[in-house]
Order: C-alpha cells, then structure tokens, then sequence
C-alpha cells in the first residue's frame, strides 16, 4: 500500500510557483521522500528527495515539515511543460544495497495553464 | 553517459505464451529493479537485483521472474501470460551504494499487450 496521499489533480498558471502538497505520516525514521513526475506515458523522471533537511536543486524545492509527516514540492516557475503527473514517494529500504523500493501511490495530476 | 534503454518499445503477445524484456543499466550503476504500471495507476514494484542477486520482491507470483548478468543488464521473464499482465513495464537503475541514498533512473518502458 502506498504510504503518501495527495490531491489527486491541481492547475497552476504559467509563470506562477506551483506547490505540490504530501502526507506521509506513517514515514519512517530511515525513509526518505522522493518525487518524480512522468509526462504521458514515459518513464518517471527523478525530480529531488529529501530526509528531514528542505533540499533545493536546479528543478525544485523540497520542503520537509519537523514531524516529517508531510512534505510540499515547489516548482518556482512552472512552464507548460511542467504539465505532468506527479508522485511523492516513500522509499522502503531493502536487503542490501541503499537503493531500497519506491511505493507509488496515485500522485497528482497538475495542469499548467497559459 | 548513456541512460537506461530498455527493448523491445513495445510487445503483443498471447495469454498463456511467455515474454522476456530487456534492460541496460546506466554506466556505473550496479542496481536495477522493475516496475508494472498498469493503466491509470502508479508502479508497481516488482523486484530488484543488487549484484546479481534478488534483493528484494513485491507482491508479484513467481512466474515474474529475472535476471542481471555481470555487466548489470537484466532481463524481466513472465511466464503463462494473463489479460491483467498488460501494462508499461519500467526498469530502473542506481548506481553505487553510498551514503545518502541512491537514486532510481528510469527507463522508457516496454508497453506490453496481451490479448
């Protein structure tokens, strides 16, 4: 089962920041968050994650709240081709390695409006 | 750098044949796992393998199965197709285990349909 909820759909005008909303309030201690978007039916792109410390990176920003229970995911200056599917992820660790498993849930449609 | 690449784009096969997909990891990453998306829906996390071992599996039954050889491509096998087997199939690699967490990239995806 998942373990992140969202809206399922937002719009945001071109130009303007758009702030995506996460709850993940069963994360774990060692549980990182992710976010990735996926435009049609390509691949998911990497977008940036975080732990506990807000993260920024030449795409986005991570804002991770104190209790870690929910995160927001700003794109400063969206442009049309921001139009995606968004996902907030919790990574699960795994056996070895420090790659882990990523539970998708729904994630958010957002729509870039000229 | 060359990314993940996966073959074929896409695949028409029947219930109960088998398929194989193929996926090339990214230079220097030794760990790939797959996914299912079925229409509409998030990935779903199939398994991974992390030097050539599995190293962790969904809720998928063992006729999914694979495979990653020593230059860390690996190879999704299922068995016995079904209708609900229809779906974009997505590898993704790592790279090296460090501090900090790693990274999955995504490949393309293979849209497998079975009629």
């Amino acid at each position: 089962d998942a373990k992140t909820t969202q809206p399922p759909s937002m719009d945001c005008a071109e130009g303007r920041a758009a702030n995506l909303p996460c709850n993940h309030s069963t994360i774990s201690g060692n549980e990182y968050v992710y976010w990735y978007r996926q435009i049609h039916s390509q691949g998911p792109q990497y977008i940036i994650h975080g732990l506990k410390n807000n993260e920024t990176n030449e795409m986005a920003s991570l804002i991770i709240t104190e209790d870690r229970k929910s995160s927001t995911l700003i794109l400063p200056h969206a442009t049309l081709r921001d139009t995606a599917v968004y996902y907030c992820i919790v990574r699960v660790v795994l056996g070895s390695g420090n790659t882990g498993k990523l539970i998708f849930g729904q994630g958010t449609t957002l729509q870039v409006k000229p | 750098e060359t990314g993940v690449t996966q073959s074929p784009t896409h695949l028409i096969k029947t219930r109960g044949q088998q398929v194989t997909l193929r996926c090339s990891s990214q230079s220097g990453h030794n760990t790939v796992s797959w996914y299912q998306q079925a229409l509409g829906q998030g990935p779903q996390f199939i398994f991974q393998y992390y030097r050539e071992e599995e190293n962790g599996r969904g809720n998928f039954p063992p006729r999914f199965s694979g495979l990653q050889f020593p230059n860390y491509s690996s190879e999704l096998n299922v068995n016995a197709l079904e209708l609900d087997d229809s779906a974009l199939y997505l590898c993704a690699s790592s790279p090296q285990v460090r501090q900090g967490g790693d990274t999955q990239y995504f490949g393309p995806g293979t849209r497998l349909t079975v009629l």
